[in-house]
Order: structure tokens, then C-alpha cells, then sequence
């Protein structure tokens, strides 16, 4: 099974902040990589899918980049609405699997 | 809009069998391919397994091989997920979630609200 490894696996910073998190392919997954988001209580929401593209309704201020073995999630001004749980999923292979998360809280 | 309502929370002493279901709403599920994450308390999402429409089967996690199966009654166009053999590991919130195949694999794009379903003595 390919290994997914995000960090930091816990982020504080404050709204208006620009953060960046990363996930860590353990082989080549050629942007077959998803990103969602879990609020606490909820379910996952997929937020960007092909580590770039978009899911429709999803704000503008989250973006996807990378290639080859690594990848990032940039929100580029945190809104109070962020606060969660960020997973990176691979689907290159099955069985698709995913990082461990990471929480991001309130500076 | 596809919509994913789950049935309520369980407790289940070990050894024993649940059996979670998933309604849809909002398309058929012929329409659509359903698979199975679970998530432990405090812990990340792991994929169960679900239909592969490349393949026309329903496919498991190696984890969960001959304790687990997914069924549909598209009648009702609900989704089944069983786990027999139950152990305290299998307390987790379960959720049943649409994929859009992508490639060979596939990414979560509609999820249920997740069950609850504790083991305990």
C-alpha cells in the first residue's frame, strides 16, 4: 500500500494567515490526490481532487499544488471557518489511503 | 445533490455482528458506486472497501477480508455495510461515501453523516 505522510500534523495560526500544508507520497502517485476537510462530529468534505482542481463550491482561497511524491494545500487567508481537520487521500492505487491529518487550530 | 442518510448509533458486545445502513437520495444507487470508511476515535479515515464499477464487484480492504460485506438493495437504494467477529478496534464512526472514479482509484465525493458503533463488554 502507498504511505501518505502529512505535516505538521498540528498547525496553529491566526485568521487572515496564510498556511501551507504538506503530504508525502511514499512512491510516485502522479496527482491522483485529494484533499478534504473534517470539522469535529462531522464528515470529511472533499475540497480539491487531481491535487489541483477545485471542488465545486469550495472557496477560491484553498489551493492545490505538487507532483511526483509531494503535494500541498495552500489556504491563502484563513477565514475562522477553517478551523478543522485537514486529510490528504491518495487514489492512485488501491486501496486508496490517507494521511494521518492535520489540525489546524486557532493562534 | 446526492444525499446520504445513515442509521443510528450502535453498541454491540465483541464477537458480535452490525450491520450499518446507507440510504440515498437525490439519484439512484445504480447511479453511483458506494464505498465504506471508518474512522476510530481520535484517529484518521480508513477505506473498508465498495463496488469498483470498472470491475462490476464489490472489493475489501485486505484488513477486513471474510468479517466484512457490503451489499445494495436497489429497491430501496440503500447500501448495507456488515462487520461480524466485532472486537473492541472495530469502535469507530462509519461512514458510507459516493466515489467518482479517477484513473484506478477513486476519491470520496458524497459522504453520510457516519455511525457511531461501539463495541464493549
Amino acid at each position: 500500500d502507498i504511505q501518505m505522510t502529512q505535516s505538521p500534523s498540528s498547525l496553529s495560526a491566526s485568521v487572515g494567515d496564510r498556511v501551507t500544508i504538506t503530504c508525502r507520497a511514499s512512491q510516485g502517485i502522479s496527482n491522483s490526490l485529494a484533499w478534504y476537510q473534517q470539522k469535529p462530529g462531522k464528515a470529511p468534505k472533499l475540497l480539491l481532487y487531481a491535487a489541483s482542481r477545485l471542488e465545486s463550491g469550495v472557496p477560491s482561497r484553498f489551493s492545490g499544488s505538487g507532483s511526483g511524491t509531494d503535494y500541498t494545500l495552500t489556504i491563502s487567508s484563513l477565514q475562522p471557518e477553517d478551523f478543522a481537520t485537514y486529510y490528504c487521500q491518495q487514489y492512485y492505487s488501491t486501496p486508496g489511503t490517507f494521511g494521518q491529518g492535520t489540525k489546524l487550530e486557532i493562534k | 445533490q446526492v444525499q446520504l442518510v445513515q442509521s443510528g448509533a450502535e453498541v454491540k458486545k465483541p464477537g458480535a455482528s452490525v450491520k450499518v445502513s446507507c440510504k440515498v437520495s437525490g439519484y439512484t444507487l445504480t447511479e453511483l458506486s458506494m464505498h465504506w470508511v471508518r474512522q476510530a476515535p481520535g484517529k484518521g479515515l480508513e477505506w473498508m472497501g465498495g463496488f469498483d464499477p470498472e470491475d462490476g464487484e464489490t472489493i475489501y480492504a485486505q484488513k477486513f477480508q471474510g468479517r466484512v460485506t457490503m451489499t445494495e438493495d436497489t429497491s430501496t437504494d440503500t447500501a448495507y455495510m456488515e462487520l461480524s467477529s466485532l472486537r473492541s478496534e472495530d469502535t469507530a464512526v462509519y461512514y458510507c461515501a459516493t466515489v467518482e472514479v479517477a484513473g484506478m482509484g477513486y476519491y470520496f465525493d458524497y459522504w453520510g453523516q457516519g455511525t457511531l458503533v461501539t463495541v464493549s463488554s
